[in-house]
């Protein structure tokens, strides 16, 4: 059984640039969430994809934007970067929407500077 | 929103030591979670709590739905190396799929 993977694992992007994150989901599950962790801080729940549509979605503007596919991976998508958005970037999936059912991912690492 | 209080905010302890944190709220939650996570790592359940006043064990690990259902223990006993990292409570917002985040413990245990 394959655990939920993300790539990249480090990433450094400039204000105003895009930057796109990407999550495969646990084998078997069709539901991904997306959480922003900045340093020293709990998760926070940016939004979440049940079966290719979006579920949910937590305080955070429109430039932060997803996608899940067919095969239930996904993509968090971020555009006109600021410094804020420094943070560890976490999917979790699950089947369903049972967030006691999530497993998370490692995180992708972004710095925008 | 929902807001989760952890305290305390960092421990220092001593191998063999036990350890206990809360995690407070202002509003009811239905389920309360407790997740450890390691550098470089998400984070992991450790276990999960859905009835006020229920009290759970995982191995050395044994924590409880308060009453209220306003908050919520974590107690690790023996405390060994390996249980350093950062331990998060959460739970769902309004008993929706919105998963809410303490702030964290950190704990470092020396040997």
């Amino acid at each position: 059984e394959t655990g939920v993977t993300q790539s990249p694992t480090h990433l450094i992007k400039t204000r105003g640039q895009q930057v796109t994150l990407r999550c495969s989901s646990q084998s078997g599950h069709n539901t991904v969430s997306w959480y922003q962790q900045a340093l020293g801080q709990g998760p926070q729940f940016i939004f979440q994809y049940y079966r290719e549509e979006e579920n949910g979605r937590g305080n955070f503007p429109p430039r932060f934007s997803g996608l899940q596919f067919p095969n239930y991976s996904s993509e968090l998508n971020v555009n006109a970067l600021e410094l804020d958005d420094s943070a560890l970037y976490l999917c979790a999936s699950s089947l369903g929407y049972s967030p006691d059912t999530q497993y998370f991912g490692p995180g992708t690492r972004l710095t925008v500077l | 929103g929902q807001q989760l209080n952890q305290s305390p905010q960092s421990m220092f302890i001593q191998e063999g030591e036990d350890v206990s944190m809360n995690c407070t709220s202002s509003s009811i939650f239905n389920t309360w979670l407790w997740y450890k996570q390691d550098p470089g790592e998400g984070p992991v359940l450790l276990i999960a709590l859905y009835k006020a006043g229920e009290l759970t064990s995982n191995g050395r690990l044994t924590a409880q739905f308060g009453i209220t259902r306003k908050d919520s223990f974590l107690n690790i006993s023996a405390s060994i190396p390996s249980d350093v990292g950062i331990y998060f409570c959460a739970g769902p917002q309004g008993g929706s799929e919105k998963l809410v985040f303490g702030k964290g413990t950190k704990l470092t245990v020396n040997p």
